[in-house]
């Protein structure tokens, strides 16, 4: 167990409709990051926060939004759902972030995304 | 833009032999690289690290060794064992806050 907790671990959905999915970052780690992994695929970055402030974007699409909150959990929200957005949603933490190197990520177990 | 390429995609070695998966990064500001063993339905889990200060890691079976200059970083995994059997993702820090991962590698390790 990583200490990360996501939630739901499973959601089925429909095509335009709109999920919110939730994570909780390890006790006292302010970074938190989204990753997308599509069926045998690798794993995609989509956003990272830090203490509350957003600090790097990567491929997130113009229809998901993410945010962390005042206690350190964050939530991506994704709309107008398509086929194509069926896909595990992986959230990570770390303690901090710094410029000139990195700190651990623990993964959490996971949000299963399935699109109808 | 930066990218990371992993190959193989997929290895098949016999239980006792060693297996190595290499990656090349681009971006030469990348300061971090850590490897990410991931089991069928389940989370990614940091195996092994190592940091741009450092040419080689060990960590009983596992290794990992980092050419910066070659901008190249493998992963030796030793005296394999059917529980190896996995996806293994590299990843590199970029001097953007951004971790972006290898496409993964597919093992087995056949008994």
């Amino acid at each position: 167990d990583s200490g990360v907790t996501q939630t739901p671990k499973h959601l089925i959905t429909a095509t335009g409709q709109r999920v919110t999915l939730r994570c909780s970052p390890r006790s006292g780690d302010l970074s938190v990051y989204w990753y997308q992994q599509s069926l045998d695929q690798g794993l995609q970055f989509l956003i990272q926060y830090y203490n509350g402030e957003e600090r790097a974007k990567g491929n997130i699409l113009e229809r998901f939004s993410a945010q962390q909150f005042p206690d350190l959990h964050s939530e991506l929200n994704l709309s107008s759902l398509e086929l194509g957005d069926s896909a595990l949603y992986f959230c990570a933490s770390s303690a901090t972030v710094k410029a000139a190197s990195a700190d651990t990520q623990y993964f959490g177990p996971g949000t299963r995304l399935t699109v109808l | 833009g930066e990218n990371v390429e992993q190959h193989p995609s997929t290895l098949s070695v016999q239980e006792g032999d060693s297996a190595v998966i290499k990656c090349t990064y681009s971006d030469s500001a990348s300061n971090y690289f850590p490897w990410y063993k991931q089991e069928l339905g389940k989370r990614p889990q940091l195996i092994i690290d190592i940091r741009s200060n450092v040419g080689e890691k060990k960590d009983q079976r596992i290794a990992v060794t980092l050419n910066k200059t070659a901008k190249h970083f493998s992963l030796h995994i030793t005296e394999t064992q059917p529980e190896d059997s996995a996806v293994y993702f590299c990843a590199t820090h970029t001097g953007g806050f951004k971790t972006i991962f290898g496409a993964g590698t597919r093992l087995f390790v056949k008994a």
